[in-house]
This record gives structure tokens, sequence and C-alpha cells, in this order.
């Protein structure tokens, strides 16, 4: 009964591979984010849709493509794959756009680029 | 460009001392701002917002204090304990509309017993 579930939870992978994290929610919430976590913990957002809709891309190289196949599931597939990428990615969903008190993180999936 | 900082990496504090965790922010359009924790190995968790029309607001055991003057945001945990032992990030909501959260760097509680 996981509110914001990712998966893998850990992912090890070799440079220039195409690798694929997968995000949903059962909250019934409309807006889910993607965001990295770098070594230093710093949180960054990198995506966020609406409804099924981009909202916000934030300077995110175009490696990076995000899907949205319904308003509960946020996928986050990546390109060539670089030394760079390694960190934590954290799925999250609030349920409208601006309504914060409610935003719910996944427990993360930890990338590895060797 | 906007950034959202804390002033201490680390803070370390016996089993049931208060703790005061520290936070600048540089957007002054923010209106809006939550603290967070994160357990080791978890994502971010809610812990206490706080609107820009008031200056305190309290929670169970935690405070949060808010200087619009000097941009300075505070968390103060009332008898701390060591499931408290966590990463605290700040963050605002920045210029409105946008739909982003802005978070600080962080940081890190430890509890000694």
């Amino acid at each position: 009964d996981t509110a914001v579930s990712q998966t893998p939870k850990y992912l090890v992978t070799q440079m220039g591979n195409d690798k694929s994290i997968k995000c949903e929610q059962n909250l019934g919430h409309d807006t889910m984010y993607w965001y990295k976590q770098d070594s230093k913990k710093f949180l960054k957002i990198m995506f966020s849709y609406n409804n099924k809709e981009l909202i916000i891309n934030e300077t995110v190289p175009n490696r990076f493509s995000p899907k949205s196949p319904d308003k509960a599931h946020l996928n986050l597939h990546i390109n060539s794959l670089e030394l760079g990428d390694s960190a934590v990615y954290f799925c999250a969903s609030t349920v409208s756009t601006g309504v914060y008190e409610k935003l719910f993180f996944g427990s993360g999936t930890q990338l590895s680029v060797l | 460009g906007e950034s959202v900082g804390l002033h201490l990496p680390t803070l370390s504090v016996q089993e049931g001392d208060n703790s005061i965790i520290n936070c600048a922010y540089s957007n002054s359009a923010s209106d809006y701002f939550i603290w967070y924790k994160q357990e080791s190995g978890k994502g971010p968790q809610f812990i206490i917002d706080i609107r820009s029309n008031m200056d305190k607001r309290q929670g169970q055991r935690v405070t949060v204090l808010l200087n619009k003057t000097v941009k300075h945001l505070s968390l103060q945990i009332a008898a701390t304990q060591p499931g408290d032992s966590a990463v605290y990030f700040c963050a605002e909501n920045g210029s409105s509309n946008t739909g982003k959260l802005i978070f600080g760097q962080g940081t890190t509680l430890q509890v000694k017993p």
C-alpha cells in the first residue's frame, strides 16, 4: 500500500547504456515530479507532469526523457548514460501543481554508472 | 539565481537537548516554506510548513520560525530523540506559479545517546 513507489531501488550499469526508472502513485494525485539528488544531498527538480502533460523541464539533457502513460505513472528513461548521471533519483507526487503540503516522495532509485 | 541554503552541513546534539537548524533563502518573492526530513535510504518527508504572512508555526515537538527581513528560516526540534537523526532540508516555492519547489542543501542532524 506504498503511496509512491519506484523501481528499481538500485541500478548499476555501464556508461553508454540506456535504462529506465518507473514510478507509480496510488494517491489519485494529478501532479508528478522527478528530482535528482547528488552526492552532496542537493535535491534538484528535473521534470513535472500534471495530468500527463509536461509542465516543467528544468534544463535537463535530452538524454533524459520522461513519459507519463497516465496520471498515476511517470517513468524516466535515460539514454547513453554518463558517469555524471550517478545520483539518487526521486519520484514525487502532489494533489495538484503548487500544492506542496501534500508532496509525497518515493524511496529513491540509486543509479550508479560505471 | 535562486538558492536556498543552510548554514551548517552537520549538527550534533545530545539526546534530550533542543536542536536548531537554520536556513537562509535568497528569493524575496517566496511566500511558502517547508521543512523536510530525509532518513537514510528514504525519500524526504514533510515536517512542517509556514506561509510568509506568519513568523512562527508550531507542530508536535517542532517549531518553524520565519524572519522575512533577513530571509532566514529555522527549524527547532524540542527534546531531540535518536529517531530525529536525519538530513533536514528547507525548501521554498520561489517566484509564484512556477510550480517548482527549491530545496536547500540539507543539514545532517546527529543525535548522540
